[in-house]
Formats: structure tokens, C-alpha cells, sequence
């Protein structure tokens, strides 16, 4: 993922509405992808993953996108509720080594 | 299954006392445990990768002497924040890997705040 940076985009989104989170990562060799949920006080909760080999994959109201050509990853949350107010973090890696975290991105949905 | 878990969950000390965090595994043996430090706002920052009866090796900028991190079985790695000053203030979160034989998946214990005076 990007290095960190100090302030947190944030989507605003009414619930029913889709919601796409977008994340740029920097290593072209990371063959492996997570978006991860994040609630206040709270350890990251795992949403769906994908691999390199992989440019599509859809778990349940969620679908994770990746173009390896710009390096990019998104999130697609589909009908989106107020539970899923969150902040969103996209990481990545490569088999042996350690998880590293995009910026996150804080969705707020409103009723 | 694959649950971790952080001990304490929140901890306020005194500025210049030192400060242990517990990871454990608590349904599977983590071959190696990572350890991340979040500030407000901001996104989860690797801080070291430990390996059971290993040293930990540790990111860049991040003081060993300081951060000492012990992982002496397959199931509980530590975090002791010596002479913790309030810049130390943070939410610590751990994870770990070695419950499914992909490497990639890590498995996030719940974090501990801590707050230093």
C-alpha cells in the first residue's frame, strides 16, 4: 500500500447506495491482497482477499477488483448499511513477509 | 477457529515505566507473529516480524532497545515499551500467521491502547 499518511479520505455514501473504495499499491512483486475492515477500538476485521493471478472476486454484498497494470485495488460494497460504517484498509504482500497497509479510507453511511 | 488475542486491552502508565503487551494464539501455533502500531487517523504501521525462538527483526526507525519483543513459543509473542513516554501513546495490534499453510493469511488480534501520562 501507499505509505502512511496523516489525514483519512473519507466516502460519504446513503444507505441502499453502492459504495467503491479505491487503493494505489507500490509493490508491482506483492502477489497477495486483503481489504480489511476497521471499527473504532478495534483490531482489523478481514472482508475478502484476491491474488495476483486473479483480477475479480466477489464474497457476499462485496467484490474486490485488481489491475495489476496501474496497481490498483478497489472495494465494491454493494446496498450499503449503516453497519458498514468503517474505516477500509487495503494491504498487501508477498508470501513470508509482512502485511502492509494502504492509507484507509473512511466510509460513513448515513440512513 | 485462528483466534488471537491482545492482553491488556487498554493499559495507562506513567511516563518512564515500562509497559508489556501480550499476543497470543489461542487455537493454532503462529510460526511467526507480527507486531503494528496505529496513531489516530492514521493506518497500521509494521513495527517488527518476530519468529518463534528468533530475534525479531524490525522496520526501519523503530528502536529494538526500546521495543523489545520476545517470541518464545508458538503461541504468545510479547511487547514490552521500555521507558514509555507519551509520544509512546498509541494502539498496538498484533498478528499472526501459521493457522492455514498459507503464509499469506494473518490472523489480527483485537489491539491495546495504550496511554502514557
Amino acid at each position: 500500500g501507499e505509505s502512511v499518511g496523516l489525514h483519512l479520505p473519507t466516502l460519504s455514501v446513503q444507505e441502499g447506495d453502492n459504495s467503491i473504495i479505491n487503493c494505489a499499491y507500490s509493490n508491482s512483486a506483492s502477489d497477495y491482497f486483503i481489504w480489511y475492515k476497521q471499527e473504532s477500538g478495534k483490531g482489523p476485521q478481514f472482508i475478502i482477499d484476491i491474488r495476483s493471478n486473479m483480477d475479480k472476486r466477489q464474497g457476499q454484498r462485496v467484490t474486490v477488483l485488481l489491475n495489476k497494470t496501474v496497481k490498483h485495488l478497489s472495494l465494491q460494497i454493494a446496498a450499503t448499511q449503516p453497519g458498514d460504517s468503517a474505516v477500509y484498509f487495503c494491504a498487501e504482500n508477498q508470501a513470508g513477509t509482512a502485511l502492509i497497509f494502504g492509507k484507509g479510507t473512511t466510509l460513513s453511511v448515513s440512513s | 477457529g485462528a483466534v488471537v488475542s491482545q492482553h491488556p486491552s487498554w493499559v495507562i502508565c506513567k511516563s518512564g515505566t515500562s509497559v508489556k503487551i501480550e499476543c497470543r494464539s489461542l487455537d493454532f501455533q503462529a510460526t511467526t507473529m507480527f507486531w503494528y502500531r496505529q496513531f489516530p487517523k492514521q493506518s497500521l504501521m509494521l513495527m517488527a516480524t518476530s519468529n518463534e525462538g528468533s530475534k525479531a527483526t524490525y522496520e526501519q526507525g523503530v528502536e529494538k532497545d526500546k521495543f523489545l519483543i520476545n517470541h518464545a513459543s508458538l503461541t504468545l509473542s510479547t511487547l514490552t515499551v521500555t521507558s514509555a513516554h507519551p509520544e509512546d501513546s498509541s494502539f498496538y495490534i498484533c498478528s499472526a500467521s501459521g493457522a492455514t499453510g498459507d503464509f499469506n493469511e494473518q490472523f489480527f488480534g483485537p489491539g491495546t491502547r495504550l496511554t502514557v501520562l
